[in-house]
């Protein structure tokens, strides 16, 4: 079964509009959060990553926000761009295995 | 340039007919790991080596085997391959988990 959650499958945003992708997990034992991004046709790459001991982590117009709490992280893509589009992938990592979430399509309408 | 690199990336076999994708990275790292990609499951990882000659099982082990002989080298081996192999596969790497992983450009399997 899916060890992290993601929500939503797809999403469709206006160029300039706010972009979020929602995910939980359960296992306490995982201790990074990476968020990957893929483009069609190539490998996911990485865009950013938050340790639980951080609640707010913010890349350019990228944040990460962690709620350890209640085990859930999100990701918000702020003036989201055309060049944005692209399937997002959050994940956790515990030891030496890394769970992925099922991904969402972003698509950003220009 | 550092890369992971992923061969074949495209193939069509038949079922039972064993198949290896090579996969090699020229950055020196230690962890090494096998994804495969389906529609609506996301990325499930299938082994991992944390370095040369270990090797451990990920979520969807059965069916595909590995070898780590060089640091570089991390070949994922199917046996005898049936249709519900049928996905996109993707070597990574990394120098450990916690960093980032290098991904390679993905192999697309077809298994008739």
């Amino acid at each position: 079964q899916q060890q992290v959650k993601q929500s939503p499958q797809s999403l469709i945003v206006q160029k300039g509009g706010i972009s979020i992708i929602n995910c939980a997990y359960e296992n306490t034992a995982f201790d990074y959060f990476p968020w990957y991004q893929q483009f069609p046709g190539k490998g996911p790459a990485l865009l950013i990553a938050i340790r639980p001991d951080v609640s707010e982590k913010k890349e350019g117009r990228f944040t990460i926000s962690f709620n350890k709490s209640a085990k859930q992280f999100s990701l918000h893509i702020m003036d989201s761009q055309p060049g944005d589009s692209a399937t997002y992938f959050c994940a956790a990592v515990n030891d030496y295995k890394l769970s992925f979430g099922a991904g969402t399509t972003v698509t950003v309408r220009a | 340039e550092a890369q992971v690199t992923q061969n074949p990336r495209y193939l069509i076999t038949v079922t039972g007919k064993k198949l290896t994708v090579t996969c090699s990275q020229n950055m020196n790292h230690e962890y090494m790991s096998w994804y495969r990609q389906d529609p609506g499951l996301g990325l499930r990882q299938i082994y991992y080596s944390m370095n040369v000659e270990v090797t451990d099982k990920g979520d969807v082990p059965e069916g595909y085997k590995v070898s780590r002989k060089e640091k570089r080298n991390f070949p994922l081996i199917l046996e005898s391959p049936s249709p519900n192999q049928t996905s996109l596969y993707f070597c990574a790497s990394s120098f450990r988990l916690t960093t980032e992983l290098f991904f390679g450009e993905g192999s697309r399997l077809t298994v008739l």
